[in-house]
């Protein structure tokens, strides 16, 4: 059965911290994994990973895919209270399905 | 990009009552995704919709509790039929497009 497992479920941190969030997979015929944020409804999205160790890179965002072992970490630094919020994980197969984890969601204490 | 019109953007109704979503894009997409979040959950998929054929439903939802309509590439309507207090959830609508998926704004529904 395709899955998507992340980890942690949730994470409060203070600003300025640092913080990691893992996103590992099991899906037949991979294409894509993508990380979104997700504050209130719509989730938005952050980045679109296809290969191994690439980091893409977004400002204090960065994220980087290890195809081997499944798994595929979002890293932020110098934390803000504006990127509270859920952070989802979804992997893309070759028939266009999107599988999503169940999120991970981030508390920023100032 | 594509840009994905949903409403209504929140409703409560009575339970018994049925709610129509409407999703409109503003390209031609063959596929469009209906997924429903419950609170505290991920994103589960409920159905695929094609325009000019039937649906396709995932385990644990039924056309007659969910059905859906796709008239054309470009629009498509998800019905929450006879509402229970279980089906309080955000609804939400997804095409993929390019590298991405891209979501519709939203509907937050509360059955009371």
């Amino acid at each position: 059965e395709d899955k998507v497992v992340q980890s942690p479920l949730s994470l409060v941190v203070h600003e300025g911290d640092t913080v990691t969030l893992n996103c590992s997979y099991e899906v037949t015929n991979f294409r894509s994994l993508l990380w979104y944020k997700q504050e209130k409804k719509a989730p938005t999205f952050l980045f679109m990973l296809t290969s191994s160790g690439i980091e893409k890179k977004s400002g204090r965002l960065s994220s980087i895919l290890d195809k081997k072992e499944l798994f595929s970490i979002l890293n932020i630094t110098a934390t803000q209270t504006g990127d509270s919020a859920v952070y989802l994980c979804a992997v893309r197969n070759t028939g266009n399905q999107f599988y999503f984890g169940t999120g991970t969601s981030l508390t920023v204490i100032p | 990009s594509a840009v994905i019109s949903q409403k209504p953007s929140r409703d409560i109704c009575q339970r018994g009552t049925s709610l129509t979503i409407q999703c409109q894009v503003d390209s031609q997409v063959t596929m469009m995704f209906w997924y429903r979040q419950q609170p505290g959950q991920s994103l589960t998929l409920i159905a695929t919709a094609n325009q000019g054929s039937e649906a396709t439903y995932e385990s644990g939802f039924v056309i007659d509790k969910f059905p859906i309509s796709r008239p054309n590439l470009t629009f498509s309507t998800l019905t929450v039929s006879n509402m229970s207090p279980e089906d309080s959830s955000i609804y939400l609508c997804s095409v993929p497009w390019n590298t991405e998926a891209f979501f519709g704004q939203g509907t937050r529904l509360t059955v009371v």
